[in-house]
């Protein structure tokens, strides 16, 4: 059972322009959800977070929007880059604080 | 360099053989996580703690799995009898306290053959 979707296996955009990465959740108790970003064979990086309590958070490039109701959360990239091209996991935690992670975007961005 | 540290990176193992992997955590985060990663899924939950204690395991933790925390600094994910099934990337992570961002070592590989 995957409480939590990445339908994108990978998606490949133009330097300079935006990177929208999607990701659902099926779990109503989510209430804070995360994007990590993961070169091979390492470790994933914290790239941005949102509480349920918001609709959007920004951080220079990266912005994540949260629709609560749709169950549905996306990051965007803007400019993208070529340093940007990496895997990129959405995860999502109750109150528990262990992290459910999607199975992950590629991201490839050519000049 | 004080990010969450793993080791050993690598790990090569004949199927049967036990191995131990050891994490520590950034200095004075409280809480531990364990992960298992395999090639195309995300990171999945194994365990994780508050100070020494184990708060919870998750059922893909069979008896075969051990993580410790003593004194609640380092902690080891000690693997029995070793499956291929168990070749895969473990990651340790730590966060100061629950909700707080969640930071993850750069991961120890498994190869069971």
């Amino acid at each position: 059972d995957q409480q939590v979707k990445q339908n994108s296996p990978s998606l490949s955009v133009q330097e300079g322009r935006i990177s929208i990465l999607n990701c659902d959740y099926t779990n109503s108790m989510f209430d804070y959800f995360l994007w990590y970003k993961k070169y091979p064979a390492e470790g994933p990086t914290f790239l941005i977070s949102i509480s349920s309590i918001k609709d959007k958070n920004e951080d220079g490039r990266f912005t994540v929007f949260l629709n609560k109701s749709a169950k549905h959360l996306s990051l965007h990239i803007v400019p993208s880059q070529p340093g940007d091209s990496a895997v990129y996991f959405c995860a999502a935690s109750d109150n528990t604080d262990k992290l459910i992670f999607g199975t992950g975007t590629r991201l490839q961005v050519f000049p | 360099d004080t990010g969450v540290s793993q080791n050993p990176r690598h790990k090569i193992t004949k199927r049967g053989q036990n191995v131990t992997f050891r994490c520590d955590p950034i200095s004075e985060h409280n809480r531990l996580y364990w992960y298992r990663q395999t090639l195309g899924q995300g990171p999945e939950f194994l365990t994780y703690f508050q100070n020494e204690a184990q708060l919870e395991k998750s059922r893909l933790l069979s008896d075969r799995f051990s993580a410790e925390r003593p004194k609640g600094s380092f902690s080891t994910l000690e693997i029995q009898r070793t499956e291929q099934g168990d070749s895969a990337m473990y990651l340790c992570a730590s966060s100061f306290q629950g909700r707080d961002t969640i930071y993850f070592g750069e991961g120890s590989w498994l190869t069971v053959v």
